[in-house]
């Protein structure tokens, strides 16, 4: 059974800093991985979708990178701002072809102080 | 064009009631997706249909659940007999095609008292 997990489980940085989430997976046959952004109360906002064969994504100040032999996945985001703030999930697509489902980790809580 | 839209925002039910939740995804998105997500906690995956069959209702806790999409597009996820465990926030998405991201509505959340 895949099991995604997240740490930190929450973040505290001063506006303006780089940081760096952390995703790990057990099981590396995946066929993608995604990571979103959920702000309180609301739903999940994609942010970037990394293929298995694909190394990284970039979007703006977003750049996901993924090791899948090492079940690893990385999200950087540069020059930290307020409006960062939020819970960032990955989650992760296996690669059978009747799998759909996402397995999600339990997100890391992101505050970005002014 | 409209994202994923969900209905009701907020469903207070009581213990045993029946409750429907109602999904509308992007227009022309063939896959459908539901998730239920509890408090401090990632979603997780309960049902998904391509077209109009339930491709993979794996995730169905029980049979209790269970969820319809008649037309291929609007879906209804049906709840009987309400548990106070039941209590959550049920995510729908919808993807163009089998295997893209995943687009995610606001929500529904269900209390049961």
């Amino acid at each position: 059974k895949q099991e995604v997990t997240q740490i930190p489980a929450a973040l505290s940085v001063p506006e303006g800093e780089n940081l760096v989430l952390n995703c790990s997976f057990t099981d590396s046959a995946i066929y993608n991985l995604q990571w979103f952004r959920q702000d309180p109360g609301k739903g999940l906002t994609s942010l970037l979708l990394i293929q298995s064969s694909q190394r990284e994504q970039t979007s703006g100040r977003l750049n996901a990178s993924l090791d899948k032999s090492s079940g690893r996945s990385t999200l950087y985001i540069a020059a930290s701002q307020p409006g960062d703030s939020a819970t960032y999930l990955c989650a992760v697509r296996p690669m059978e072809t009747s799998g759909s489902r996402l397995t999600f980790g339990e997100g890391t809580q992101l505050t970005v102080n002014p | 064009g409209a994202g994923v839209s969900q209905t009701p925002s907020n469903k207070v039910t009581e213990k045993g009631k029946y409750v429907e939740l109602r999904c509308d995804p992007i227009s022309g998105h063939t896959a459908l997706y539901w998730y239920r997500q509890s408090l401090g906690q990632g979603p997780e995956f309960l049902i998904y249909f391509q077209g109009t069959g339930a491709a993979d209702d794996s995730g169905l806790p029980n049979d209790r659940f269970f969820a319809v999409r008649p037309e291929g597009s609007v879906s209804t996820l049906k709840i009987q007999r309400t548990e106070r465990g039941d209590s959550a926030v049920y995510l729908c998405a919808s993807s163009l095609m089998f295997g893209d991201t995943q687009y995610f509505g606001p929500g529904t959340r269900l209390t049961v008292l």
